[in-house]
């Protein structure tokens, strides 16, 4: 079974500056699809970028991107410019390919991102 | 566009008392998730709709809950009779139908039980 980890449970960064969270998974698979989904206070999870296994570039979304490295099993999120609208609970998630007849997504246990004016 | 509907937000109840969840998925999804995050862990998947069909239903806990997608449309989450470990926040997600691609699920803002 897939697992995903975050090993931080909580961070934090100044306004304005740029703040990494780290994920690490753990697969057999080698087509499958990686997730960062955001969870502000007001509770409501919204997808922030996703990336898919067969391509190599580093998905971009505005001020988020990622560091895929599809040997290390790693997938972190870099938010640079960090605004107070970005402070949240940040969730890494994994999903098989839809071929292989299971896609729900499996979840780290999150990172809580404090942004400090 | 409306975007995943959860009720109610919160919930009390007390052990061995019956609660109902619903979730209301975008407009034009085939696909509904369940799924539940305990105080400090992580978010577990529950189970799968592709329509009205339960498609999987491996992360359901126990014969306790009962979801149903009549008509395809919104979803129900009944728990009976709730138990203390039940206590967490329920998600429902929904996504298109997947053929080739991510199938991003788009989630509900979720509803907490507390079971005292």
């Amino acid at each position: 079974a897939q697992t995903v980890t975050q090993s931080q449970p909580e961070m934090s960064v100044q306004e304005a500056e740029t703040v990494t969270l780290s994920c690490t998974y753990d697969t057999s698979e080698s087509d499958y699809y990686l997730f960062w989904y955001k969870q502000p206070p007001s509770r409501q999870m919204i997808l922030v970028i996703r990336q898919e296994a067969y391509k190599q570039q580093n998905a971009t979304e505005n001020r988020f991107s990622v560091n895929f490295q599809k040997a290390a099993k790693s997938f972190s999120l870099k938010i640079s410019d960090s605004q107070l609208g970005d402070a949240a609970m940040y969730f890494c998630a994994y999903r098989s390919p839809e071929y292989s007849g299971n896609t729900p997504l499996v979840f780290g246990k999150g990172t809580r991102l404090s942004v400090i004016a | 566009e409306a975007g995943v509907t959860q009720f109610p937000s919160h919930s009390v109840i007390e052990k061995g008392q019956t609660v109902t969840l619903r979730c209301d998925p975008i407009s034009g999804h085939d696909n509904l998730y369940w799924y539940r995050r305990v105080m400090g862990k992580e978010i577990k998947f529950l189970l799968h709709f592709v329509k009205e069909s339960k498609q999987d239903e491996s992360g359901m806990p126990n014969n306790r809950f009962l979801a149903e997608r009549t008509g395809g449309t919104y979803s129900t989450l009944k728990v009976q009779p709730a138990e203390l470990e039940d206590s967490g926040v329920y998600f429902c997600a929904s996504s298109q139908e997947i053929a080739t691609g991510p199938g991003t699920q788009y989630f509900g803002p979720g509803t907490r039980l507390l079971v005292l």
